[in-house]
């Protein structure tokens, strides 16, 4: 049973670096045959999926353009860790965000809703 | 990108009674590397994060009740719920997973008549 475990500040300020940490238990982040995403629920609740990263010999990106340019996605092998840097946030990065793992998204971290306020 | 365009958006059901979400993708979403459309549904209750119920269309995630099913081809798929229970108030997404970005429907709120 995989389990995902969030961390993260629940408050950024305008034109920081949001950063989020996703603890890995039950799998390997670099397994062959898991993705690891990174997805965001709007207060609206609309989800928009950011990005993925997945170890295939080497390790491959996929970000969403929308956030391409601001996005960083980072798999820590010694921590067994997903994380997650957006950076030059607006208050239109406030969102609960969430890590998952698959491409049909079978697991799911708990969220943490972030704010981008001063 | 994929839109996905579900219907309705909210949906008032009887206890007992069926309930039938609609999913559109504005492309075929068939993989022809696993024979499958690349099709998942998913449940999110208030405070939770979505949760997986169906993918590959049709397939039921372990521990998900048989009122559920999936179905659908091509570009049109549908999320059934045989029989309503009270436990099923929820919001429901449909997601491709065909090619990124993966895209998500809007969601259909399903509660009790």
């Amino acid at each position: 049973q995989v389990q995902l475990q969030q961390s993260g500040p629940g408050l950024v300020k305008p034109s920081q670096t949001l950063s989020l940490t996703c603890a890995i238990s039950g799998d390997s982040v670099s397994s062959t045959n898991a993705a690891w995403n990174w997805i965001r629920q709007s207060p609206s609740g609309g989800l928009e999926w950011l990005g993925r990263t997945y170890y295939r010999s080497k390790w491959y990106y996929d970000y969403a353009l929308s956030v391409k340019s601001r996005i960083t996605i980072n798999a820590d092998t010694a921590k067994n860790q997903l994380s997650l840097h957006l950076n030059s946030v607006t208050p239109e990065d406030t969102a609960v965000y969430y890590c998952a793992s698959g491409w049909a998204l079978d697991y799911w971290g708990q969220g943490t809703l972030v704010t981008v306020s001063s | 990108d994929i839109v996905m365009t579900q219907s309705p958006d909210s949906l008032a059901v009887s206890l007992g009674e069926r309930a039938t979400i609609n999913c559109k993708s504005s492309q075929d979403v068939f993989s022809t590397t696993h024979n499958k459309e690349s099709l998942a549904w998913y449940q999110q209750k208030p405070g939770q994060p979505p949760k997986l119920f169906i993918y590959w269309a049709s397939m039921r995630e372990s521990g998900v009740p048989d009122r559920f099913s999936g179905s659908g081809s091509g570009t049109d798929f549908t999320l059934s719920i045989s029989s309503l229970q009270a436990e099923d108030v929820a919001i429901y997404y449909c997601q491709q997973y065909y090619n990124v970005p993966l895209t998500f429907g809007g969601g259909t709120r399903v509660e009790i008549k």
